[in-house]
Parts: C-alpha cells; sequence; structure tokens
C-alpha cells in the first residue's frame, strides 16, 4: 500500500478565496488523481496528473477552476480557485500503484462560507 | 454512458445478521470492479478487485463475486466495526486508469 498525506485535512473559506491541496506520497508514482466527494454523494473524478505534462480533466471541470501542478513523482497539488458555497467537499488524492488498484489519501474537507 | 449503481443505499444490520450489498453496472469494457471501505472522515480503503465474471474474493467477513452485470458484497456474521460506507467502483476501457463509483451503501451493525 501506498501513504498519501494531504494538507491541509480540513480549512473554512470565504467565498471568493482560492486553496491549494497538496499530496504528498511516500513513493515515486506515475499517476496521480484528484476526485471530489460532495456531501452525501461518492467520489467524481476532477483530473489525473502526470509528471511533466499538463493534468487530464474530466468533463465538467476546468484547468481555471482547478489548476494542478505535478512537479516531480511524489507531489502534487490541487487548487480551488474562486470559490462558492457550492465547491464545499471533501477533496481526495490518490494513487495507482501499478496494479489497477487505488490508494486514497484521508481528503481534505473544505467549507466555502 | 457507464454507469453504477449501488444498493440499498443504507442498511442496518443485528451483529451476526449475514446479508449483502450490491452492485450494478453498464459499462462498455470492463477492465474491472473494486470494493472499497471508507469510514467517516476517511479516505476509502481498498477492499478486492475482480475482473471476470464468476471470480469471488474472501477476506476476514467479507466475499465479493462479480457477475456479467453485477456485484456482490456479502457480509457474513458482521461485527459493529464492519460499519462503514462500501463503495462499489469500476474500471471501464477508456486507456488509462479511471474509476466509476457508486453512490455507496451505508452500513451500520448493532451489537
Amino acid at each position: 500500500s501506498a501513504v498519501i498525506s494531504q494538507k491541509p485535512s480540513r480549512d473554512i473559506c470565504q467565498r471568493g478565496t482560492s486553496l491549494t491541496i497538496q499530496c504528498q506520497v511516500d513513493s515515486q508514482v506515475t499517476m496521480m488523481f484528484w476526485y471530489r466527494q460532495q456531501p452525501g454523494q461518492s467520489l467524481t473524478l476532477i483530473a489525473t496528473a502526470n509528471q511533466g505534462s499538463e493534468a487530464t480533466y474530466e468533463s465538467g471541470f476546468v484547468i481555471d477552476k482547478f489548476p494542478i501542478s505535478r512537479p516531480n513523482l511524489t507531489f502534487s497539488t490541487l487548487t480551488v480557485s474562486n470559490m462558492s458555497p457550492e465547491d464545499s467537499s471533501i477533496y481526495l488524492c490518490s494513487v495507482d500503484r501499478g496494479v489497477g488498484e487505488l490508494f486514497f489519501g484521508e481528503g481534505s474537507r473544505l467549507t466555502v462560507l | 454512458e457507464d454507469q453504477v449503481t449501488q444498493s440499498p443505499e443504507a442498511l442496518r444490520l443485528q451483529e451476526g445478521e449475514s446479508s449483502s450489498l450490491n452492485c450494478s453496472y453498464t459499462v462498455s469494457g470492463l477492465r474491472g470492479l473494486f470494493w472499497y471501505r471508507q469510514d467517516p472522515g476517511k479516505g476509502p480503503e481498498f477492499l478486492f478487485t475482480l475482473y471476470s465474471a464468476g471470480e469471488e474474493k474472501e477476506k476476514e467477513r467479507l466475499k465479493a463475486t462479480l457477475t456479467k452485470k453485477e456485484s456482490f458484497l456479502h457480509i457474513t456474521a458482521p461485527k459493529p466495526e464492519d460499519s462503514a460506507t462500501y463503495l462499489c467502483a469500476v474500471q471501464a476501457g477508456r486507456g488509462y486508469n479511471k474509476l466509476i463509483f457508486g453512490a455507496g451503501t451505508r452500513l451500520a451493525v448493532h451489537p
């Protein structure tokens, strides 16, 4: 299994501001994934982040709203920009260790007022 | 469109009362079906991967099975510590490791 650390674990933010979530993995991985889990709902993939290339965004998610960085094989950030209350969610970082099984971080619980 | 539906949404069991959770799916080119457990305030924890119809996997009180249209997670003689949300996800033939998740089943096991 992989050890995945996310920061912050939770935050309360004001409307219109931006928040950057960090994800650190204990070993090098090719692909990192960012998911969103809205209250009472399941997980939705936001984007896939590969080191050295632009992130690939899923339908309904755009780079201007959710810019992602992937500077090396163990780290990624997701920024939630110009936040509104609808962005209140748990944001989860995950990695695939090469056998098709995803491992998840603890998540970052974001509340936008 | 690829879709995953889990039922029931919520399940309450007495300790020792065995039951099954259902995950039905509609995907083009199933590459794998995954079961995860999620505790409140935590990220999902991987349980099983199933790749082909007829496959079964077991772990302690849990047993996962797969047919061409659905998967079942059987829980035998559950204990209160089995209380969690159980998520099913499928990986379809799109060339990379995107998982499509169901909404989950919230399981509560009471002593």
